[in-house]
Order: structure tokens, then C-alpha cells, then sequence
């Protein structure tokens, strides 16, 4: 496609509420990446995946977080059992080689309020 | 936690003036990006500087890097009212795949 794709936009949960927020990377790109950005605050690393290998979870907050990309392209990112503090946007970003000095492009993120 | 800071947290200037924005980060670097995110939207962007360059232009945009000190500033020359927006620098570290953002600086620019 055009650029990085996800969805949905927006999305409202209920505490305790599982989500899964998609995200279509620009085609043949390699490199994919999961970021998390609280309100006036600057995006946070999450996870990176180098085709379909999860080579860095580093950033995922808890055990309730989980991301996939089982064929190297789409990806989802998994919140179980939600709670307030998850509010935030879910920004994915994808460049095409795993080279550092490519650019990155990003998504216009999904938003996700917790009620 | 984040890397870079961003000085100032908030700049608002008057149409036309140049806008100044800087950042700071701790720790080696491969790269240093800057990104423009409006208000609601998904991160934009403008432009890369490796860590052997000094300075780099892009059409109103210019990105000085001084590794001795670990900063990096962003120049918007002649700006308009299409530029207020958050600014975030990012830092690409070596030996890793990511880039580790700053706090950002929030751009006002008034007609």
C-alpha cells in the first residue's frame, strides 16, 4: 500500500476488555515496529520484528502485552485483560531494510481509551 | 524511558519568523531523525542525519548534529501556520533496532 496502515483508529474498551489492533506495514518492508504514545508525551518502543522473527520485545510493558507478525507482513498487537494506564496510541512503523539508517515511516496510529 | 530532550517544550512564534528547536540524548548514536506529528495524527518524517555528518538541509529545514556534545537542533526558516505541529527528535542506537524518541517540542506558529 501507500503507507502503514492500521486499525481501527479508535477504539474504546472496557477495563478488562481484550483488544487487537492491526497494522498493514508498506509493502516489502522488512523491519516493523510497535510504538506506545501516552498523551504529550513522545512515542515509547514497544517491540520490533525483522520479517516474521520478534528479535526485540524489550519494550512491551507486561505479560499482558503480545504482538505477531506470523508471515512477515500484517501484524497485531494483543492487550489482554486492559486496564486504564493502556490508554495511549498505538503507533506502527515499518522501513525496508534493517538497515539503521533507513527511514522509518509511520501510521497514524490507533487510539485506545479504557473506560 | 526516552532518551532525548527536547528544548524548548513549547515555542510559539509569529508567521515568517525562523523557528529554532533543540535535542539532546545520552548516549551513542548511528542516526538522529526528526519527526513532525500533528495534532491527532501519525508521525511524519523530515529528515535523517548520520552521525559522521555535521549538518544537513531540506528544503526550509535545517539539522545541525554535534556528537561532541550530544545535540542535535532543527531550524525552520520562513515558517508558516502549516508548521505548528510537535516536533520529536529520535535517536537511532547503535547495536539496536529502534528509535528512541525525545518528549518533543509543540509548535505554535500564529498568523
Amino acid at each position: 500500500g501507500a503507507g502503514v496502515s492500521q486499525s481501527p483508529r479508535y477504539k474504546v474498551a472496557k477495563r478488562g476488555q481484550d483488544v487487537a489492533l492491526r497494522c498493514d506495514p508498506i509493502s516489502g518492508h522488512v523491519s516493523l515496529f510497535w510504538y506506545q504514545q501516552a498523551l504529550g508525551q513522545g512515542p515509547e518502543f514497544l517491540t520490533y520484528f525483522q520479517n516474521e522473527a520478534q528479535l526485540d520485545k524489550s519494550g512491551l510493558p507486561s505479560d499482558r502485552f503480545f504482538a505477531e507478525r506470523p508471515e512477515g507482513s500484517v501484524s497485531t498487537l494483543k492487550i489482554q485483560r486492559t486496564q486504564q494506564e493502556d490508554s495511549a496510541v498505538y503507533l506502527c512503523a515499518s522501513s525496508l531494510t534493517t538497515s539503521l539508517g533507513n527511514t522509518i515511516y509511520f501510521g497514524e496510529g490507533s487510539w485506545l481509551t479504557v473506560v | 524511558s526516552q532518551q532525548g530532550e527536547e528544548d524548548p517544550q513549547a515555542l510559539s512564534i509569529q508567521e515568517g519568523e525562523n523557528a529554532t528547536m533543540n535535542c539532546s540524548y545520552k548516549t551513542s548514536i548511528n542516526n538522529l531523525q526528526w519527526y513532525r506529528q500533528n495534532s491527532g495524527r501519525g508521525l511524519v518524517h523530515l529528515i535523517l542525519i548520520r552521525s559522521n555528518e555535521r549538518e544537513k538541509h531540506s528544503g526550509r529545514l535545517r539539522v545541525t548534529l554535534d556528537t561532541s556534545k550530544k545535540s542535535s537542533s532543527l531550524l525552520i526558516t520562513a515558517s508558516r501556520a502549516a508548521d505548528t505541529a510537535s516536533y520529536f527528535c529520535a535517536t537511532g542506537d547503535q547495536g539496536a533496532q529502534k528509535l528512541v524518541f525525545g518528549q518533543g517540542t509543540r509548535l505554535t506558529i500564529n498568523p
